[in-house]
């Protein structure tokens, strides 16, 4: 079985550039989650969608930050501007549904540099 | 403060030795306690779970959670080269805000032979 799988794996832009990253979950997961990951710390969540509904998009910034799940399957997340703070992994998971007893699963992430 | 805390370590020991990794947490709404492997440059991956106080057994791998302390433990036996990652621990409460898991910082290990 395919796991999750994320596209780029690396990127490379100029600040102020837009960015987005793509992602398809375990087919059958209805919840997927982006995660941002900086350099030597655990990764944090940025948004939760259970199928399309976003869920917890609470630490999202949303002034730079969106991302959609339009028919519920694979997702994108976008940066516009990027700026250099936002260099670090985003990581994109998957689980069957939202419960905390449903594992969730990561893809490689992609790695972000802003230069 | 953060919810969880971890020492990233680095840790080194020699193979065949027996590692004891721990998280502290802050916050009592937490029921679900989880350790995640994640080696370079791959996504963590889900190693252990326990619910509640207690241990848990798997292989190689201990997990402890003592609920009246705040203190979450994995403890890894005869360590192989192949267990040099990184291992993050993560809590989660059972509804509300605390329904979605928060990471400690990490604790790199490098096992040598």
């Amino acid at each position: 079985e395919a796991g999750v799988v994320q596209s780029p794996r690396y990127k490379i832009i100029e600040k102020k550039q837009p960015v987005a990253f793509w992602c398809n979950p375990i087919s059958g997961h209805n919840t997927l989650y982006w995660y941002l990951q900086n350099l030597g710390q655990g990764p944090e969540l940025l948004i939760r969608y259970e199928n399309e509904e976003a869920v917890d998009d609470s630490q999202l910034p949303k002034d730079r930050f969106s991302a959609e799940r339009l028919k519920g399957v694979d997702s994108t997340l976008k940066i516009q501007p990027a700026e250099l703070g936002d260099s670090a992994v985003y990581l994109c998971a998957s689980s069957l549904t939202g419960g905390a007893l449903n594992e969730q699963f990561f893809g490689p992430g992609t790695r972000l540099t802003v230069l | 403060q953060k919810e969880v805390e971890q020492d990233p370590g680095p840790l080194s020991v020699p193979e065949g030795a027996i590692v004891s990794l721990n998280c502290t947490y802050s916050n009592s709404a937490f029921q679900y306690f989880m350790w995640y492997r994640q080696y370079s440059r791959k996504g963590p991956e889900l190693l252990m779970y326990t619910y509640s106080s207690g241990n848990k057994e798997d292989g190689r791998f201990t997990a402890q959670v003592d609920k009246s302390s705040k203190y979450i433990s994995l403890f890894i036996r005869d360590s192989q080269p192949s267990d040099s990652a990184t291992y993050l621990c993560a809590c989660r409460g059972a509804s509300g805000g605390y329904n979605k898991l928060i990471f400690g910082a990490g604790t790199r290990l490098a096992v040598h032979p």
